[in-house]
């Protein structure tokens, strides 16, 4: 079947830390993969996509790539901000589903200046 | 453009009582979706509809009915309400799955809570 395992969180850092979240997948064929934010009462906001393997999807200093032989799709930021305190999803989409999208349990990322 | 309008933004319920979730979108999307959110479970698809008068069910449908008579509109109707139902419900948009964009619109959200 298809599912996505994201890493536990809470994540705590502090403003400037490197970000890493990770990301893993299980789906047949080749997914799409997404990751959205949440932040604090409103709805998800797509932050980068990737639909082909070895693409690096990028946006607002987030990077995350697409890596087929290990299944993964890790975000990244080199320098975090306050305003990134946010709820993170990793999710994919195959192909046949229609827009079905499969999302992670989401990562809750606190900033503190 | 609105986007994805949601409402009621906050609704209690008690057990056994029926309500209709709205969500409409002002973008022309063919596609329309709905989640529910679940502490430590991330979004789960409840139901989506890929046109006018087309709906299917997804991951978690029991308990739920939707209808997508215009284009616009894809209301989420609960017909005898159960604690089980507590939950955050999100209406998602795409313009068309096919058109290979991949972005779905995500509204503010509906918090139900089911004594």
């Amino acid at each position: 079947g298809n599912s996505v395992t994201q890493m536990e969180g809470p994540v705590t850092l502090s403003e400037e830390a490197f970000l890493t979240i990770n990301c893993t997948y299980t789906a047949t064929g080749y997914p799409s993969l997404f990751w959205y934010v949440q932040y604090p009462g409103e709805g998800l906001q797509l932050l980068l996509k990737a639909t082909k393997a070895d693409d690096k999807g990028s946006n607002k200093g987030f990077e995350a790539t697409y890596r087929k032989e290990t299944t993964s799709f890790h975000l990244e930021k080199g320098s975090v901000q306050v305003s990134d305190s946010a709820v993170y999803f990793c999710a994919l989409l195959r192909g046949s589903t229609l827009g079905r999208l499969y999302f992670g349990r989401g990562t809750q990322l606190t900033v503190w200046p | 453009n609105a986007g994805v309008t949601q409402t009621p933004k906050f609704q209690v319920l008690k057990t056994g009582q029926s309500m209709t979730l709205q969500c409409a979108q002002d973008m022309n999307h063919e596609y329309m979706s709905w989640y529910r959110q679940d502490p430590g479970m991330g979004l789960r698809l409840i139901h989506y509809s890929v046109g006018a008068g087309i709906t299917d069910q997804g991951e978690v449908p029991n308990g739920y009915n939707v209808s997508r008579s215009t284009t616009e509109d894809f209301p989420l109707r609960l017909l005898s309400a159960a604690p089980s139902q507590t939950s955050v419900y999100f209406c998602a948009s795409e313009r068309s799955p096919l058109a290979g964009r991949h972005e779905q619109f995500f509204g503010p959200g509906t918090r139900l809570t089911v004594l």
